[in-house]
């Protein structure tokens, strides 16, 4: 079956703009994540859902960012009034089971945000 | 939370096995360890995972150390398409149903012709 699908793949915006990246998960995966990875660094986590709850949103840089999945499949992860450093490749994974499974995430391609 | 400590970046000739290690000295005893790995421009791929045993699949295999404070990860035969960043991860669960993958800097992984 498809992969996790992310949209857009690339992203202009000018600083102050607000953006929203979606997330197609793997169908029936439990728990999906997002994370922000910048140039060189790896992947950071950002917030996790299991279904439609947001169990973990330690890692949102700040109040700026926002992320829903309301049915528990497709999420959004929303920006506003982006900001020169929120510029990275923000990465969705997905996960079959829950916090009690063993599963791997599956991570789609990313959206590559630039803030000009 | 447990960290890992990875070489920055290894060479292996193409069909030699390539082993990557890894420290995690402060990791708990019902914490897993995690590899995944990341080729250029895309998003992170699992490779394997364990607890205490060592595992094998068709990608690669995992040696943990008896103590746990290390692991290391086995391509067998490397190939040119497995040049990559190799991450290896301890996940945290951190309450309240959720984990996370932290993920560090990784290993950059060239196998040379």
């Amino acid at each position: 079956g498809a992969g996790v699908s992310q949209s857009p793949r690339y992203k202009v915006a000018k600083r102050g703009q607000d953006v929203a990246l979606r997330c197609d998960p793997i169908s029936g995966h439990v728990s999906l994540f997002w994370y922000q990875q910048a140039l060189g660094q790896g992947p950071e986590f950002l917030t996790y859902f299991q279904n439609e709850a947001q169990l973990d949103k330690s890692g949102l840089p700040s109040d700026r960012f926002f992320a829903e999945r309301p049915e528990g499949s497709v999420s959004t992860l929303k920006i506003q009034r982006t900001q020169q450093e929120d510029s990275a490749v923000y990465l969705c994974a997905s996960s079959l089971f829950g916090v009690q499974g063993e599963g791997e995430q599956y991570f789609g391609p990313g959206t590559r945000l630039t803030v000009t | 939370d447990a960290k890992t400590t990875q070489p920055t970046s290894m060479d292996c000739a193409e069909g030699r096995a390539a082993n990557l290690p890894c420290n995690h000295s402060t990791i708990s005893g019902n914490e897993y360890v995690y590899w995944y790995r990341q080729i250029h421009s895309q998003g992170p791929q699992y490779i394997i995972h364990g607890l205490k045993n060592n595992e094998t699949n068709e990608m690669a295999s995992l040696i943990i150390t008896e103590d746990r404070k290390s692991s290391t990860l086995i391509l067998p035969h490397a190939t040119l398409r497995d040049t990559a960043v190799y991450y290896c991860i301890v996940r945290v669960d951190s309450g309240a149903g959720s984990y996370q993958l932290t993920f560090g800097k990784g290993t950059k992984l060239s196998v040379i012709p």
